[in-house]
Parts: structure tokens; sequence; C-alpha cells
């Protein structure tokens, strides 16, 4: 079973076009994230979302919007998609307290032409 | 400010060999560490993880971490390595959340067979 699983495992788009990025988990967390890996392998955090409470990095454009339907979902929209977000998407879970470990999706390549 | 650093972009050893992967952290208190691997294509994965008490904690796949709190570094080791250990290894830090961990900029393990 699948414990953090996050589709499309590859999508490629272009420039000015909108597009979402779907994330799910079923290991009953009660807190998402989303990370940006940049091609020198940087993880980024960009959102947590802990039941209704959104986390938000300030250095993530508001191009970005996370959505959450419920605590087992997370998703990520991106207006307006430019070059410079091509990069690996993860998603992942945890418990919220501070010493849980994060549980990660297998990532979400963007390529933006 | 607090930071971490994984001084190693790449480190090469040979199939059997001991693996040493440095992680040095600058925190305001003992933080909670943890190690993850990420193997091509997919996410990363926890490896092992120390809060308090034995300061030589073991993991999964045989690896294990010695917290040095005079030298802030938190090292991973590994007797003998596998072909199949080649990755990429992040170290993390935090304490106060989840979303404020701190992450090493990972060092990629290559195999020599």
């Amino acid at each position: 079973d699948t414990a953090v699983s996050q589709t499309p495992k590859y999508l490629v788009t272009q420039m000015g076009n909108d597009k979402s990025i779907k994330c799910e988990q079923n290991l009953g967390h009660d807190t998402m994230y989303w990370y940006k890996q940049d091609s020198k392998k940087f993880l980024k955090i960009m959102f947590s979302y802990n039941n209704k409470e959104l986390i938000i990095n300030e250095t993530v454009p508001n191009r970005f919007s996370p959505k959450s339907p419920d605590k087992a979902h997370l998703n990520l929209h991106i207006n307006s998609l430019e070059l410079g977000d091509s990069a690996v998407y993860f998603c992942a879970s945890s418990q919220r307290a501070s010493n849980s470990p994060l549980h990660f999706g297998n990532g979400t390549r963007l390529t933006v032409t | 400010a607090q930071s971490v650093t994984q001084p190693d972009i790449h480190i090469t050893v040979s199939e059997g060999a001991s693996l040493e992967l440095r992680c040095n952290y600058s925190y305001g208190a003992t933080p909670y560490l943890f190690w993850y691997v990420q193997s091509p294509g997919q996410g990363l994965q926890l490896l092992l993880k120390y809060f308090s008490g034995d300061t030589l904690v073991q993991g999964i796949k045989g690896f294990e971490a010695e917290f040095k709190r005079s030298q802030s570094s938190f090292n991973l080791r590994k007797p003998s390595v596998h072909w199949s250990d080649a990755a990429e290894y992040f170290c993390a830090v935090g304490r106060d959340s989840n979303y404020q961990l701190i992450w090493g900029a990972g060092t990629k393990l290559i195999i020599k067979p």
C-alpha cells in the first residue's frame, strides 16, 4: 500500500499554463507538506497544512496555491508557470509533533518549456 | 543563524568498504536530528533519528549515527556498503516544528564495484 502518493509523476507543460499536482496520504497523519527540490537536490519547504491551518513560506510566489479538501489530501495548484518552476515537487506527511518523521511521496518532476 | 552543513557534495567508496557521511549543525538548543536517504527517482525515506538518550542510534539498512554535542555533529556510518546504498543522503535538524526543519544540501554516495 502506498503511504503517500502523488500524481502525476511527470508533468511537461509550456510557460504560462496552469497545472495541478495531487497528493494523498493514507497514514492518518494530521500534517502535510509541499517541498520543492531543485536541480542541485536542494530541498525547500513551500507549505505546511495542519487540519485547517495553512503555513505559507513567504518566499513562495503567490502563483502557487495549496488546497486541502481534507486532512488526507493536499493539492498544489500553480498558475502562470515559469521556466524557473521546473523542479521536482515532493508531497510529505507527518504527525504534527516536531519529532515525528516525514513520509515522502515519490515526487512529481515538472518541466516547463 | 541556524544551519546544517554536509561538507561533502559527493563521496565515492568501494563496495564492502566502510562509510561515514558528515553532518554539522548550528542550533540554539539540542535539536532533533534526522538522516534521510533518497534513492534515484524516489522520495526521501527516514534512516534514523535522534531526540535524546543514547547518542549512538541505530537505523534501517544497517546504518547508525552518533550525536556529538561538543562537535555539533551527527555523522552517519555504515561498516560495509552495498551497491544498493548508492543514493543521496540528507541530514535535517529541527525542534520547534516539522515545518521549520533545516535541511542539509545532501551528499551523493557513489559505490565503486
